[in-house]
């Protein structure tokens, strides 16, 4: 079983829809849960930071449900920048802060 | 600030070559880490850096070595290149903190030949 799990899609939306992402994580010890954004060919980069309380960014929604170990990522009133692959990544604690990356869901959003 | 840059962009190598890729950070971060990419297996950490003079295996060392003799440069090395190692490498950074983030550079893409 994977470490981190998600569906790779693709997620075909349109302009203004709102689409949602999960993930699960299979070490109940993990402490700290991230989304990353990448681009095609680029770099990941920080989306936002996922608490247990939940927390937003714009039009971004994150949730986290420790008991089911399940992460989620909901988009909004979708634009067509936000087309991406969206990695799942969790902190596992310890030393150096190592992350587990899932494989990512791929977005494209269009006209 | 240039954040986390890497060298080269692009390299070919053949079989059994070596090379050396190089990771800079201007942030101040005490945590690096160099990680490859493959089709449908996300993100693996080859080796991560505590700190200056410190470095430590991740998931898939075999076949790489690194070296962290400066706390801003980190360095990767491939003493004898396979076509198994024909990936996108990314290194990135962080802070010495619990729910730090890591930032990354462009990559490199490497193709063994």
């Amino acid at each position: 079983r994977k470490e981190v799990e998600q569906d790779p899609g693709p997620f075909n939306v349109p302009e203004g829809a709102t689409v949602a992402f999960n993930c699960t994580y299979s070490n109940s010890a993990s402490q700290s849960f991230f989304w990353y954004r990448q681009d095609c060919r680029k770099e990941p980069k920080l989306l936002m930071s996922v608490y247990s309380s939940g927390n937003e960014d714009g039009r971004f929604t994150a949730q986290l449900n420790r008991a089911s170990q399940y992460i989620s990522l909901l988009i909004r009133d979708s634009k067509l920048s936000d087309s991406a692959t969206y990695l799942c990544v969790v902190n596992e604690g310890g030393t150096a802060s190592k992350l587990t990356f899932g494989t990512g869901t791929r977005l494209q959003v269009t006209l | 600030n240039a954040g986390v840059t890497q060298t080269p962009k692009f390299r070919v190598l053949k079989t059994g070559q070596s090379m050396t890729l190089l990771c800079a950070q201007d942030m101040n971060h005490e945590y690096m880490y160099w990680y490859r990419q493959d089709p449908g297996m996300g993100l693996r950490l080859i080796h991560y850096s505590v700190g200056e003079g410190t470095t430590a295996k991740g998931e898939v060392p075999d076949g790489y070595n690194v070296s962290r003799l400066k706390k801003q440069n980190f360095l990767l090395g491939l003493e004898s290149a396979a076509p198994s190692q024909t990936s996108v490498y990314f290194c990135a950074s962080s802070y010495r903190a619990p729910r730090n983030e890591q930032f990354f550079g462009p990559g490199t893409r490497l193709t063994v030949l």
